[in-house]
């Protein structure tokens, strides 16, 4: 079975300051894909950064990139210079192979409140 | 239409009340899920369709809960009898092809609230 662990339940950082949200995941599928998705007050869930399992690079998004370290099993969220509005849930999810009977759903951690403070 | 669509909004419903949700997709996706979010936790997946067919139902909590998207376009989630605890956001999210690294796009969801 899957599972991702977010252990942060909450996090602070100063306006134009770096943060990292951790994530990390268990699988024994070898082909997996990684992802992370904002949630603010609103409720939609927005699409940040996605990571392949067989990637070779860390994915970057602008202001987002993804520290993939396939070995220990963690996939954290670096967030370069925070803005207010980046204030929000934050989720990591992982999606399993397609095909068989996975049907590509997403497993979601608990996910991290992030707070950015002026 | 341009984004994933979900409507009611929020519902609030007494309990004992049928409810039905619905999700519009973006036009031409063919995966389509619902997740369901309690208050402060990740999403937890309830039922996966392809097209019209209902592939995957193996995480709807109970027989009260039903869904169907019978023409492979919108999809409408039903939950009868409700109860207190069926109260969260339900999510609706849509993908093109069932491919590993192509994304989904969510709706901004329904919540309910069961009094």
């Amino acid at each position: 079975a899957q599972k991702i662990t977010q252990t942060q339940p909450g996090m602070f950082v100063q306006e134009k300051e770096a943060v990292t949200l951790d994530c990390t995941y268990d699988t024994s599928d070898p082909s997996y894909g990684l992802f992370w998705y904002k949630q603010p007050s609103s409720g939609e869930m927005i699409f940040l950064i996605y990571q392949g399992s067989y990637d070779q690079q860390n994915a970057t998004e602008g202001r987002y990139s993804l520290n993939f370290q396939k070995a220990r099993k963690s996939a954290n969220l670096v967030i370069s210079a925070s803005q207010l509005g980046d204030s929000a849930m934050y989720f990591c999810a992982m999606r399993d192979g397609a095909g068989g009977t996975s049907y590509g759903k997403l497993t979601f951690g608990q996910g991290t409140i992030l707070t950015v403070h002026p | 239409g341009a984004g994933v669509s979900q409507s009611p909004r929020y519902k609030v419903a007494k309990r004992g009340q049928d409810v039905a949700l619905r999700c519009d997709p973006i036009s031409g996706h063919v995966s389509l899920f619902w997740y369901q979010q309690a208050l402060g936790q990740g999403p937890e997946f309830l039922t996966y369709f392809q097209n019209e067919a209902q592939l995957d139902k193996s995480g709807l909590p109970s027989d009260r809960f039903f869904a169907e998207r019978p023409e492979g376009s919108v999809s409408t989630l039903k939950i009868q009898r409700t109860q207190q605890e069926d109260s969260a956001v339900y999510l609706c999210a849509s993908s093109f092809l069932d491919i590993l690294n192509y994304g989904y796009t969510f709706g901004s969801g329904t919540r309910l609230t069961v009094v």
